[in-house]
């Protein structure tokens, strides 16, 4: 069936660095992404989403580029910080918020 | 606001046995989901609602039951636990399907021995 994927696991960076985290999709007609963080032992906490009518959008130190020739999105962390430790994910919401979700990047930010 | 709460935190069960996973949110939300998240993996959905009365299969829904008979509860129901449940199960909500921010719970822990 269609994925959601990303392409690394696990993402190293010093504090202060900026991160960017990938990830790939398979639908071509996806249409809505959004970026989850997953603190160890918790929820996924939202961080940011995208529509396909759209190539960029930007929060507080966050930045999801969305390339929709190529089917991959990225999230920029800018100024990297240790609280940003976690698992992010990538998810595909095909209506309803039926979630479908990629497998997660480990961010691991040493000071 | 509470939130979205789950209960228990932590369950171990034997193979065969059955048991509810709790779900309640207080904030009016229409949209509610269950997912299941094994090790290294994202995760994946298995039963959701769109208010109450109204439940639909996800993409795992085998081994599990829902119901929604109120709005802000929606529980989740093992009939006969087999070892492949042992996964964090999330509870998540929205207040409409539309796009709307999924606030998801704190997650249960489940061991099926």
């Amino acid at each position: 069936g269609e994925s959601v994927g990303l392409h690394l696991p696990t993402l190293s960076v010093q504090e202060g660095d900026n991160s960017i985290i990938n990830c790939a999709y398979s639908n071509s007609a996806s249409d809505y992404f959004i970026w989850y963080k997953q603190e160890s032992g918790k929820g996924p906490q939202f961080i940011i989403d995208i529509r396909s009518n759209m190539d960029k959008r930007q929060g507080q130190r966050v930045t999801v580029l969305l390339n929709k020739t190529v089917k991959h999105l990225s999230l920029q962390i800018a100024a990297t910080q240790p609280g940003d430790s976690a698992v992010y994910f990538c998810a595909e919401n095909r209506g309803f918020q039926k979630l479908v979700f990629g497998t997660g990047t480990r961010l691991l930010v040493s000071p | 606001n509470a939130g979205v709460t789950q209960t228990p935190k932590f369950q171990v069960l034997k193979t065969g046995q059955s048991m509810t996973l709790q779900c309640a949110q207080d904030m009016n939300h229409e949209y509610m989901s269950w997912y299941r998240q094994d090790p290294g993996m994202g995760l994946r959905l298995i039963h959701y609602s769109v208010g109450a009365g109204i439940t639909d299969q996800g993409e795992v829904p085998n081994g599990y039951n829902v119901s929604r008979s109120t709005t802000e509860d929606f529980p989740l129901r093992l009939l006969s636990a087999a070892p492949s449940q042992t996964s964090v199960y999330f509870c998540a909500s929205s207040y409409s399907g539309a796009g709307d921010t999924q606030y998801f719970g704190p997650g249960t822990r489940l061991t099926v021995l």
